[in-house]
């Protein structure tokens, strides 16, 4: 079945550390999107991909990064500038930025020890 | 960017039928209108999308005035497992992103 895979389902991480979120997806879609989501809240777009090679920012980027180097994967790397990483992180794809329904995957929650 | 509001929370009993309207204002000509659904500690599923008048499919049915400024998502005869948060949203086709807001949390009880 076409997908969308992100793993872990749970990850921890210690002050100062960088963690990586996997998301791969195999329905073929040409943008991909990372949202945070925290308890009780709607979900915040931190960045997105409409082709590969190339990414923008969300609404709030600061203290993430991504890569985009091939159509099916689109990790995110939470870095230490990220003051409040714990939260639930959900990626995303479409067929095209437009107009088109996004499918999710079932989301990474981070904690921080 | 287009911004929309829906009630915070909405109950219900199984076997009714439930509304949910959204305003959004300040939609764009070329935005579409998309409805969600999010169970916990889950990815939000896609419910139904339309442009305007009525669009209907096997759970839901969506209806947008001429005006485009609100939407309804009608959930016919609800049961226990459709507690869950519903998500309205329209499409930034500008700069190719969806908004999500903060949803209504529908509960339906026995």
């Amino acid at each position: 079945d076409g997908g969308i895979t992100q793993s872990p389902k749970y990850l921890f991480r210690k002050e100062g550390q960088n963690v990586t979120l996997s998301c791969e997806q195999n329905l073929n879609h040409d943008a991909m999107y990372w949202y945070r989501q925290d308890p009780g809240q709607g979900l915040r777009l931190i960045y997105y991909s409409q082709i590969v090679n190339d990414f923008q920012k969300g609404d709030i980027a600061e203290g993430y990064s991504v890569s985009r180097e091939k159509k099916e994967s689109f990790p995110l790397t939470v870095t230490s500038a990220q003051k409040n990483p714990t939260a639930f992180y959900l990626c995303a794809s479409s067929t095209s930025p437009e107009y088109q329904p996004q499918h999710f995957g079932d989301g990474t929650r981070l904690s921080i020890l | 960017l287009a911004k929309t509001t829906q009630p915070i929370s909405m109950d219900s009993y199984e076997g009714q039928e439930v509304n949910i309207t959204c305003s959004h204002n300040n939609i764009a000509t070329n935005d579409y209108i998309t409805w969600y659904q999010q169970f916990p500690s889950q990815g939000p599923r896609f419910i139904i999308q339309g442009y305007k008048t009525k669009v209907t499919n096997e759970v839901a049915s969506l209806f947008i005035p001429a005006d485009r400024k609100s939407s309804t998502l009608s959930l016919p005869r609800v049961s226990l497992s459709d507690t869950a948060v519903y998500y309205c949203l329209v499409g930034d086709s500008a700069r190719g992103k969806l908004i999500f807001g903060q949803g209504t949390e529908l509960s339906v009880k026995p």
